[in-house]
Parts: C-alpha cells; sequence; structure tokens
C-alpha cells in the first residue's frame, strides 16, 4: 500500500514527557500537512511542509510544538512537555509537487495520542 | 477568515432514503471545496471536490454535491442509503496556501 503512512497508530504519555509522531508521505509525494482533530470536533490546520522547509506554520501552537520534514526520512511531529489538552488524533496528509489549492491531500490513518 | 459550517452534527436516515447532508462556507470568493468521509478510527477519504467549471459534482459510492454561489452552499446527497455509508463527512474549503478549513462534520447513521 502506497498511501500515507502513520506510525504509531496509538500513543501514550504521561503529562511533562514527549511524543512524536511520524509521517511517510504517498510515494512521490513532497508536500506535508498535519491536522489536530479534538473529540467532536473537525480537523484543523497546523503546519504544511515540503522538504526541508515549513512553508505555514499558523496553526501551530506557539510552545512546545515543532514540526521538520528532512530531506531524507518521514516528517516528524514533536510535541514537548505534553498536557492532557494534546490528547487527540493527528492526522497527517500529502499531495504531489506543484501542488496547487484545488488539488486533494490523500490523508493518513492518524496518530490517537493519548496523555494520561 | 474563511469559515465552513455543517448543519446538524448528527443526521439519521432509513436505508434505500434520501441522504443530505449541508455544509455552507463564507467566503465573499467561491474557494475549492472537498467532501471527505471518515470511518471509525480512520483517515478521510475524498468522496468529491469542486473546483471550477460544472456545479454538480459527481464522486464516489453514489455521492453527489452542488456548488451553489447564491446560497453559499456545497450540500451532499445521494438518492439511496446504503448501511455502509454510516460514517462522519466532513466538508472543507481551501483556505489559501493549501490550507483546507474543515467543517465540525456530520455523522451520519443509517437505521434498517
Amino acid at each position: 500500500n502506497a498511501g500515507v503512512m502513520q506510525n504509531p497508530r496509538h500513543l501514550v504519555r504521561r503529562r511533562g514527557q514527549e511524543a512524536r509522531l511520524r509521517c511517510s508521505p504517498m510515494k512521490g509525494h513532497s508536500h506535508v500537512y498535519w491536522y489536530r482533530q479534538l473529540p467532536e470536533e473537525g480537523l484543523k490546520f497546523m503546519v504544511y511542509l515540503q522538504k526541508e522547509n515549513i512553508i505555514d506554520e499558523s496553526g501551530m501552537p506557539k510552545e512546545r510544538f515543532s514540526a521538520e520534514f528532512p530531506k531524507e526520512g518521514p516528517s516528524i511531529l514533536r510535541i514537548q512537555q505534553v498536557v492532557r489538552g494534546d490528547s487527540a488524533a493527528y492526522f497527517c496528509a500529502s499531495s504531489p509537487p506543484g501542488s496547487s489549492n484545488n488539488q486533494p491531500q490523500h490523508f493518513g490513518d492518524g496518530t490517537r495520542l493519548s496523555i494520561l | 477568515a474563511q469559515s465552513v459550517t455543517q448543519l446538524g452534527s448528527h443526521v439519521s436516515v432509513s436505508e434505500g432514503a434520501l441522504v443530505l447532508l449541508r455544509c455552507n462556507y463564507s467566503s465573499s470568493v467561491p474557494p475549492y471545496l472537498f467532501w471527505y468521509v471518515q470511518y471509525p478510527n480512520q483517515g478521510l477519504q475524498l468522496l468529491l471536490k469542486y473546483t471550477t467549471g460544472a456545479t454538480l459534482v459527481k464522486g464516489i459510492n453514489g455521492f453527489e454535491a452542488e456548488f451553489k454561489k447564491s446560497e453559499t452552499s456545497f450540500h451532499l446527497t445521494k438518492p439511496s442509503a446504503h448501511m455502509s455509508d454510516a460514517a462522519e463527512y466532513f466538508c472543507a474549503a481551501d483556505g489559501g496556501y493549501n490550507k483546507l478549513i474543515f467543517g465540525a462534520g456530520t455523522r451520519l447513521a443509517v437505521h434498517p
């Protein structure tokens, strides 16, 4: 399956720990997006990256959250010193090079993060 | 700022009945519009999209949506519901710079 791969599917952390979420885009895709879905809500945009560049991080919390998409390897969403309010499903999506606004994004199955 | 509103967080229909899920967008400039479906514990799957041209858009699984600029709406319909259609449906609009703005979602239940 050459779809968007996210791991882990489920992640449990205690308050104060770090969470690392990984996303491998579809083959041939170079644009990666991260979204957060809180319970009973729609997805909220967090960040848009291309290889080695953050294009738009307007949806990222100012503290504790960071994202990268290195030249080699998956995109990483990192949450430091997690708090209960970080519990959510985090979805990654990807789209091909040269994507414009009308290109659909392909989504992974998400990482469900639970904070104890 | 662009926003997307989905009227009705829960919709319940009988198998074989018409499905109508409502979506309105806020932009004065019609954006590109999308409908996605999410099955439990899965990611989002694209049902259909509107970019330009024909205002009636046909998607997968028998769904279609009509873009109405005068009503700033993009409602999703299916003539005859199937049990397998039970899922959560999200309307989304492009928010510029490849960013998607999602509605809060509508959970569709289909009963025998």
